[in-house]
């Protein structure tokens, strides 16, 4: 069955510190992966997803097929990083697609 | 332009009520989906539409739950005879593209149910 598993409910960190949210997925087939984010008072919002292999806000995740895990980095954390992060696997089912989202990990950076 | 809202934004019912929650999509996307967020876990996917067709319901929890699009616009989720484990945050999103695992999801800002 497909499961996305974040395995940290609360990571916190001081300011300028590295700061790695741990993803782990399970899926036979190839997996679409995103890491949405929400800020405090704000609504979800996609943060990056790995087929477009880009940088936002300073944040990279790399898809290791071998450990099936697609952890969020940032080697220097911002305050402004303060959030819920969740990792989600999209996957096409019934002729349109499927999402599951993991449980989350909240981010605090502190001062 | 205008992001996808949800009404109510918060709704208290009865046990044993029936509730409607509206969700209105990006115009023009022609995917739409419902999720439940319990306090402290991820969205759960409850129900997909492509257009007006509900290609996929497998996550709505019982048969009291019901969402329909009938236009290819605006969805409604319907909770009949609500019962205190369907408190939780329901979110709506929409997203462009037809079954396309790909495409970025557009989330509403949520209603949030509680039953008594």
């Amino acid at each position: 069955a497909q499961r996305v598993t974040q395995p940290e409910k609360l990571l916190s960190v001081f300011k300028g510190a590295p700061v790695e949210l741990k993803c782990n997925y399970s899926y036979s087939g190839s997996p679409e992966l995103f890491w949405y984010v929400q800020y405090s008072r704000q609504r979800l919002q996609l943060l990056l997803r790995h087929i477009s292999r880009e940088s936002i806000k300073g944040f990279t995740a790399d898809l290791n097929k071998g450990e099936t895990s697609f952890h969020l980095k940032k080697p220097f954390a911002q305050e402004e990083d303060s959030a819920m992060y969740y990792c989600a696997l999209s996957f096409p089912r019934t002729g349109g697609f499927k999402t599951i989202f993991g449980a989350g990990t909240r981010l605090f950076v502190k001062a | 332009g205008a992001g996808v809202s949800q009404s109510p934004r918060y709704k208290v019912a009865k046990r044993g009520q029936d509730v409607a929650l509206r969700c209105d999509p990006i115009s023009g996307h022609v995917s739409l989906f419902w999720y439940q967020q319990a306090l402290g876990q991820g969205p759960e996917f409850l129900t997909y539409f492509q257009n007006e067709a509900q290609l996929d319901k497998s996550g709505l929890p019982s048969d009291r739950f019901f969402a329909e699009r009938p236009e290819g616009s605006v969805s409604t989720l319907k909770i009949q005879r609500t019962q205190q484990e369907d408190s939780a945050v329901y979110l709506c999103a929409s997203s462009p593209d037809g079954g396309i695992a790909t495409s970025e999801q557009f989330f509403g800002p949520g209603t949030r149910l509680t039953v008594l």
